[in-house]
């Protein structure tokens, strides 16, 4: 059974880091690529990045162009978002999904909240 | 990038109608179309890819349709399980893959 349980989000101060995980399982992790998407409260979905099987293609959202990484780990089979000065409008939950041309799989989320 | 727009918004419909949501790219994105359905404090869940392929398990009542610009999703008698909110998404050439504001589908 597939799985993918995302953990990391908590409250942050404007301007403050955070990293959030992504821990797979029940597929082969290298085969797939992998997204973050994000849901502010009360409103749609964003998509906001992936990243691709070896890690070597990488695409982002404009507004978190040079403030989020996303990475990989195949040894512990996660997925990674570094966030960087983080602004009031980051907050939101944010889902890793599995896939690329659609994305099938989801988290259930985790929440983070950019607040002083 | 490329934008996308849903219509309506939002619509009050009875079990047993028909429903019809559309969804228009800012430029040609060919067949790369995909429905989600997010039900409230849940994820969303893939409904449709490709414009029209139907994913395992979901109910034939729903169907997907368009090319190019245009693109729209059907439940021809509407379940009490399918009020929720819907959202496409483009899928074409590279990423940024953006979603539709969405359609709340509630109860009239």
């Amino acid at each position: 059974e597939v799985q993918l349980v995302e953990s990391g989000g908590g409250l942050v101060q404007p301007g403050g880091s955070l990293r959030l995980s992504c821990a797979a399982s029940g597929f082969t992790f290298s085969n797939f690529w992998m997204n973050w998407v994000r849901q502010a409260p009360g409103k749609g979905l964003e998509w906001v990045a992936n990243i691709n099987q070896d890690g070597t293609e990488k695409y982002y959202v404009d507004s978190v162009k040079g403030r989020f990484t996303n990475s990989r780990d195949y040894a512990k089979n996660s997925l990674y978002l570094q966030m960087n000065s983080l602004r009031a409008e980051d907050t939101a939950v944010y889902y890793c999904t599995r896939g690329y041309i659609s994305n099938l799989y989801w988290g259930q989320g985790t929440l983070v909240t950019v607040s002083s | 990038d490329i934008q996308m727009t849903q219509s309506p918004s939002s619509l009050s419909a009875s079990v047993g109608d028909r429903v019809t949501i559309t969804c228009r790219a800012s430029q040609s994105i060919s067949r790369n179309l995909n429905w989600y359905q997010q039900k409230p404090g849940n994820a969303p869940k893939l409904l449709i890819s490709v414009t029209s392929s139907l994913e395992s398990g979901v109910p034939s009542r729903f169907s997907g349709s368009g090319s190019g610009t245009d693109f729209s999703l059907t439940i021809s008698s509407l379940q009490p399980e399918d009020f929720a909110t819907y959202y496409c998404q483009q899928s074409y050439s590279t990423p940024p893959f953006t979603f539709g504001p969405g359609t709340k589908v509630d109860i009239k």
